[in-house]
């Protein structure tokens, strides 16, 4: 079974201060992919990685930076916590897809994150 | 712009009765739909997918239905299970290479009552 781990169920922040976000793979996947849950809108991509120390913008970069140095590990930082960033981030990953088809993407339990 | 739209944030159903829910999208490039399932403070799970050069794909109790000139899909669900109310979301693909990045719409959330 994939298993998508998150270092923080549940995390209180205040703001100004420098947030880690931690996510760890074990399927050897290629693909790493930060997305926030908001009510009324759904799952909005953040920033995405297709291989160690690569890294895009999703829809919605600003405000947040990545760091990917293992192929296991993506880190979601928030450089200056604010209060507009209290939501729950969802860590996923994926392996390229098959020709045809599309990956998978594999999710974390989530961080519910407040910043106060 | 929400390129992939659930106008219904919510949905009630007996149980044993059919579920349908309902995808709307606007990117003509999409080839490639997903189906996922998020329970309270878990991450979505993956349900059930299906390819644009398919109508139909069905696993057990769920069925998906696309709709390629009204860009709709349904996710259908018949019979209804209380262990099947959640959020489901829809999500759909562009069939990049490298990272497929999906987009998702909004969720419905679904009450199945026992």
């Amino acid at each position: 079974d994939v298993k998508v781990t998150q270092s923080s169920r549940y995390l209180v922040k205040r703001t100004g201060e420098k947030v880690f976000l931690e996510c760890v793979q074990d399927m050897d996947h290629e693909n790493m992919f930060w997305y926030r849950q908001d009510p009324g809108l759904g799952l909005r991509l953040i920033y995405f990685s297709y291989d160690v120390k690569m890294k895009e913008k999703g829809d919605i970069p600003e405000g947040y930076s990545v760091s990917r140095e293992k192929k296991e590990r993506f880190s979601l930082i928030l450089e200056s916590a604010s209060t507009n960033q209290t939501s729950m981030y969802l860590c996923a990953s994926s392996s390229p897809a098959l020709v045809g088809g599309t990956d998978t993407q594999y999710f974390g339990p989530g961080t519910r994150l407040t910043v106060l | 712009d929400q390129q992939v739209k659930q106008n219904s944030p919510s949905l009630s159903v007996q149980e044993g009765r059919i579920s349908i829910l309902n995808c709307d999208y606007t990117n003509s490039m999409f080839d490639y739909f997903l189906w996922y399932k998020k329970y309270p403070a878990e991450g979505p799970t993956f349900l059930i997918s299906i390819s644009s050069i398919k109508d139909k794909n069905e696993d057990g109790r769920f069925t998906v239905f696309l709709n390629k000139s009204a860009k709709h899909l349904s996710l259908h669900i018949v019979p209804s299970q209380p262990g099947d109310s959640a959020v489901y979301f829809c999500a759909a693909s562009a069939g990049q290479t490298g990272a497929n990045n999906l987009f998702f719409g909004t969720g419905t959330r679904l009450t199945v009552i026992p």
